[in-house]
């Protein structure tokens, strides 16, 4: 497609519920990045992939946080049992490049409520 | 560790009147600079990313300007449909081959009404 795709747009879960987000990044893109956005704050980064090594998780939050990217192309973040605290917006970035001139583009992201 | 602040938090124009957001910025060896307008309910959308100081960049009623220390969205004439947050970010050197993480601020709202 021609944007970052990311699903399910919305997620209603129990609390203790496992849930997986999918990102499809804009195609041929190597770099892509998982971010959390509350209500009113900017994205917080979590982790980043350079095609299918994860170079960066130092934003996952706890050891529930969980994302994989194993062709380099598709990726999901999965979070275990789910807490009240993980309600936000889960934003899915990629870019073309590594370094040097390139842009980062979002997709719209999945929105996480945890009842 | 990278720090970015945004001004003011919320601002209100009329529709024409001119006029300039801050961001404000910490980072050891920037890599970039980036610009992004977010309407309710959407992901962030991609403006600017500006590199090195001096350098400017524009788009429609937006221009972009960049220092060492901070960067400017200046906006000229505004309409109602320019209402959204503006966020700022920044990206600091990495190793090379690999990309780095964007540390956000945390945003301007922009009503601009008629």
């Amino acid at each position: 497609g021609a944007g970052v795709s990311q699903s399910p747009r919305y997620k209603v879960a129990k609390r203790g519920q496992d849930v997986a987000l999918r990102c499809d990044p804009i195609s041929g893109h190597v770099s892509l990045f998982w971010y959390q956005q509350a209500l009113g704050q900017g994205p917080e980064f979590l982790t980043y992939f350079q095609n299918e090594a994860q170079l960066d998780k130092s934003g996952l939050p706890s050891d529930r946080f969980f994302a994989e990217r194993p062709e380099g192309s598709v990726s999901t973040l999965k979070i275990q049992r789910t807490q009240q605290e993980d309600s936000a917006v889960y934003l899915c970035a990629s870019s073309a490049g590594t370094e040097g001139p390139f842009s980062i583009y979002f997709g719209e992201g999945s929105w996480l409520t945890v009842v | 560790e990278d720090q970015v602040t945004q001004s003011p938090e919320a601002l209100r124009l009329q529709e024409g009147e001119s006029s300039s957001l801050n961001c404000s910025y910490t980072v050891s060896g920037l890599r970039g600079l980036f610009w992004y307008r977010q309407d309710p309910g959407k992901g962030p959308e991609f403006l600017f990313t500006l590199y090195s100081a001096g350098e400017e960049k524009e788009k429609e009623r937006l221009k972009a300007t960049l220092t060492k220390k901070e960067s400017f969205l200046h906006i000229t004439a505004p309409k109602p449909e320019d209402s959204a947050t503006y966020l700022c970010a920044v990206q600091a050197g990495a190793y090379k081959g690999t990309a780095s993480k964007l540390t956000f601020g945390t945003g301007t709202r922009l009503q601009v009404t008629l």
